[in-house]
């Protein structure tokens, strides 16, 4: 099975800042990728999914992409709102789903 | 507006059994494969089970192979997930979530699951 990698584990940021999270399968099984935001008591929110493909009604800010075998989740201008913990997910096969351990951002 | 409500979840003894309930709204029930996916206190997502639109297809994470069952009601638009042989390391909230193609597009609110003696 696939392990998933995020990193930084903690990203301490400010309101305007430019976040990059990033994601990282011990073995590449698929191109496609998707982050989900959480935040306290809350269920998670799928962002983007097939690595860069915003769900609908999510702000511009958030973007995906991938530079060789390396995932990346970038908030252009971090927002009040976007202080949370962020998951990756990769599909291996129909049947697994594996998550990343996460990436809470918090504010500096 | 895709709804899902889970339910059934409680306190329960160590080898003890529960059953949740997922009840879905706002989309072609029958149409969507469902997946269960749960947190344990202040850790991150596990995904436990998966099962196909017409439940042909269901699929379990390693760690509740044989304790846990997966099973849709159509007519009811409601997925369950029996779990018997329950452990301590079981203790999470336990979610609901309606499968994209390689995602989890909408999920519930969650139910939590506590097992202790």
């Amino acid at each position: 099975d696939s392990q998933m990698t995020q990193s930084p584990s903690t990203l301490s940021a400010s309101v305007g800042d430019r976040v990059t999270i990033t994601c990282r399968a011990s073995h590449s099984v698929s191109n496609w990728l998707a982050w989900y935001q959480q935040k306290p008591g809350k269920a998670p929110k799928l962002l983007i999914y097939k690595t860069s493909t915003l769900e609908s009604g999510v702000p511009s800010r958030f973007s995906g992409s991938l530079s060789g075998t390396e995932f990346t989740l970038t908030i252009s201008s971090l927002q009040p709102d976007d202080f949370a913990t962020y998951y990756c997910q990769q599909y291996e096969t129909y049947s697994l789903f594996t998550f990343g351990p996460g990436t809470k951002v918090d504010v500096k | 507006e895709v709804q899902l409500l889970e339910s059934g979840g409680d306190l329960v003894q160590p080898g003890g059994s529960l059953r949740l309930s997922c009840a879905a709204s706002g989309f072609i029930f029958n149409d969507y494969a469902m997946n269960w996916v749960r947190q344990a206190p202040g850790k991150g997502l596990e995904w436990v089970s998966a099962i196909s639109g017409s439940s042909g297809g269901i699929y379990y994470a390693d760690s509740v192979k044989g304790r846990f069952t997966i099973s849709r009601d159509n007519s009811k638009k409601t997925v369950y997930l029996q779990m018997d042989s329950l452990r301590a390391d079981d203790t999470a909230v336990y979610y609901c979530a309606k499968r994209g193609p390689w995602e989890l597009t909408n999920w519930g609110q969650g139910t939590l699951v506590t097992v202790s003696s």
